[in-house]
C-alpha cells in the first residue's frame, strides 16, 4: 500500500462547478498537509497548508483533513479555465524546515468553459 | 514571499555526458534544498537532501555518484547528472527555505 493514495483523473468539469479533490494516507504520524497546483512543466505552487485536523479557506479554496480517517481534502468553488492543472497533494511528519514531503500523484483536472 | 529559481528550464544531452543543474535562492539564504525528481504521471520523489557546507543526504535508492549534489554557497545549490543515459530523463525540481517553496523544475532529455 502506498504511503498516499490520490485518484489521478483526468477530473473535467464545466466552469462554475464546485470541485472536489481527494488523498488518503496509511501514516497515522503525517500532521502537515498540503495541497499544490502544478501546470504543466512547471514546478508545483503551494495552494494550502493545513496542520492536523480541520478546516481551512482561501478564497475559493478549501482544505479539509480528517486524521481519523486519513482522509483529505481540497474544495475549488466556482471554478474557472485558469484552475485547469495539476493538483497534488502533500504531507509531511513535521513542521517546515523539516523536510520530507510525500506526494500523491496528482489529479489533472480541466474546467471547461 | 520566498522564490526559488531553477535554471536551466529545459536540456537535451548525448547519452554518457554530464549535466548541471542550478537551484538559486533568490531573496532568502537557506542551508538547506531539497532535489526532486518526477516520472511522467507519477509523484515528485524526494532525491536528496542538500546541506551547505557538507555532504548531501541521498534516499534509498539514488545512487550519489550518479547524482553529484553541490551546495557551496547559501543561495546556491547544483545537481550534475554525471553519465546521463535515457532512463534518467525526468522532471528535477527542487525545493528551498521552508521546504515548501519549489523551483520551477527542469526538464532533462537524454538522447
Amino acid at each position: 500500500q502506498k504511503e498516499v493514495e490520490q485518484d489521478p483523473g483526468p477530473l473535467s468539469v464545466p466552469e462554475g462547478a464546485i470541485v472536489s479533490l481527494n488523498c488518503t494516507y496509511s501514516n497515522s504520524a503525517f500532521q502537515y498537509f498540503m495541497w499544490y497546483r502544478q501546470y504543466s512543466r512547471k514546478g508545483p505552487e503551494l495552494l494550502m497548508y493545513t496542520y492536523s485536523s480541520g478546516n481551512k479557506e482561501d478564497g475559493r479554496f478549501t482544505a479539509q483533513v480528517d486524521k481519523s480517517s486519513k482522509y483529505i481534502s481540497l474544495f475549488i468553488r466556482d471554478s474557472q479555465p485558469s484552475d485547469s492543472a495539476t493538483y497534488l497533494c502533500a504531507m509531511s511528519e513535521s513542521g517546515a524546515g523539516s523536510y520530507q514531503l510525500t506526494f500523491g500523484k496528482g489529479t489533472k483536472l480541466s474546467v471547461i468553459p | 514571499g520566498a522564490v526559488v529559481s531553477q535554471h536551466p528550464s529545459w536540456v537535451i544531452c548525448k547519452s554518457g555526458t554530464s549535466v548541471k543543474i542550478e537551484c538559486r535562492s533568490l531573496d532568502f539564504q537557506a542551508t538547506t534544498m531539497f532535489w526532486y525528481r518526477q516520472f511522467p504521471k507519477q509523484s515528485l520523489m524526494l532525491m536528496a537532501t542538500s546541506n551547505e557546507g557538507s555532504k548531501a543526504t541521498y534516499e534509498q535508492g539514488v545512487e550519489k555518484d550518479k547524482f553529484l549534489i553541490n551546495h557551496a554557497s547559501l543561495t546556491l545549490s547544483t545537481l550534475t547528472v554525471t553519465s546521463a543515459h535515457p532512463e534518467d530523463s525526468s522532471f528535477y525540481i527542487c525545493s528551498a527555505g521552508d521546504g515548501y517553496t519549489f523551483g520551477s523544475g527542469t526538464r532533462l532529455t537524454v538522447v
